[in-house]
């Protein structure tokens, strides 16, 4: 199974600061990487696909840009309803397999 | 709009079974592969199981193979996953989500429903 590695595990940041998180795949994936957001107690939504491709309804602020193994996702400025957790997932192979994820805090 | 809603976890015995449902509403059900996904209290997503848009091909993680199924009544709009033999690590909230594509499997997921809790314990 592909690996996905998640950086960093945690951080904390204020309104309006520029947030990176960055995933790390254990094999070349190409550009078959996607983002989901989960807020506390509910169900993932998916921020972008294809690597850079925003979900329906993202709002701009949020960017993803990566291939191969190395992708990253920015917040170029985290508004209140951004603190969340992150997770990538691969879907280059089976099976998908999802990053331990990422927790923004204020 | 797209709705996914899940039904049927509980508390459950090591061993015993369980049979979750997602009702599925907003779209063509019968034109998207369907999957479960499940999340251990605090932690991680891990991909569990997907079937096609006809019902006629399901894929399963290993750590669920030969003791999970998944179905799907396509004339309901109604994706199951029969769970049998549950251990303790199976304890985990279990979402139903959608492949984005309408022809064919993508394996990434836009939609998702808020998930239904199986919890085993003795």
């Amino acid at each position: 199974d592909i690996q996905m590695t998640q950086s960093p595990s945690s951080l904390s940041a204020s309104v309006g600061d520029r947030v990176t998180i960055t995933c790390r795949a254990s094999r070349d994936i190409s550009d078959s990487l996607a983002w989901y957001q989960q807020r506390p107690g509910k169900a993932p939504t998916l921020m972008c696909f294809d690597a850079s491709v925003l979900g329906g309804g993202v709002p701009s602020r949020f960017s993803g840009s990566g291939s191969g193994t190395h992708f990253s996702l920015t917040i170029s400025s985290l508004q209140p309803e951004d603190f969340a957790t992150y997770f990538c997932q691969q879907y280059y192979n089976n099976p998908p397999t999802f990053g331990q994820g990422t927790r923004v805090e204020i | 709009e797209v709705q996914l809603v899940e039904s049927g976890g509980g508390l459950v015995k090591p061993g015993g079974s369980l049979r979750l449902a997602c009702a599925a509403s907003g779209f063509t059900f019968n034109e998207h592969s369907m999957n479960w996904i499940r999340q251990a209290p605090g932690k991680g997503l891990e991909w569990v199981s997907s079937i096609s848009s006809r019902g006629n091909h399901m894929y399963y993680a290993d750590s669920v193979r030969g003791r999970f199924t998944t179905s799907r009544d396509n004339a309901k709009n109604i994706l199951y996953l029969q769970i049998n033999n549950l251990r303790d690590d199976d304890t985990a909230l279990y979402f139903c989500a959608r492949d984005p594509r309408s022809s064919g499997t993508a394996y990434y997921f836009d939609f998702w429903g808020q998930g239904s809790l199986v919890t085993v314990s003795s």
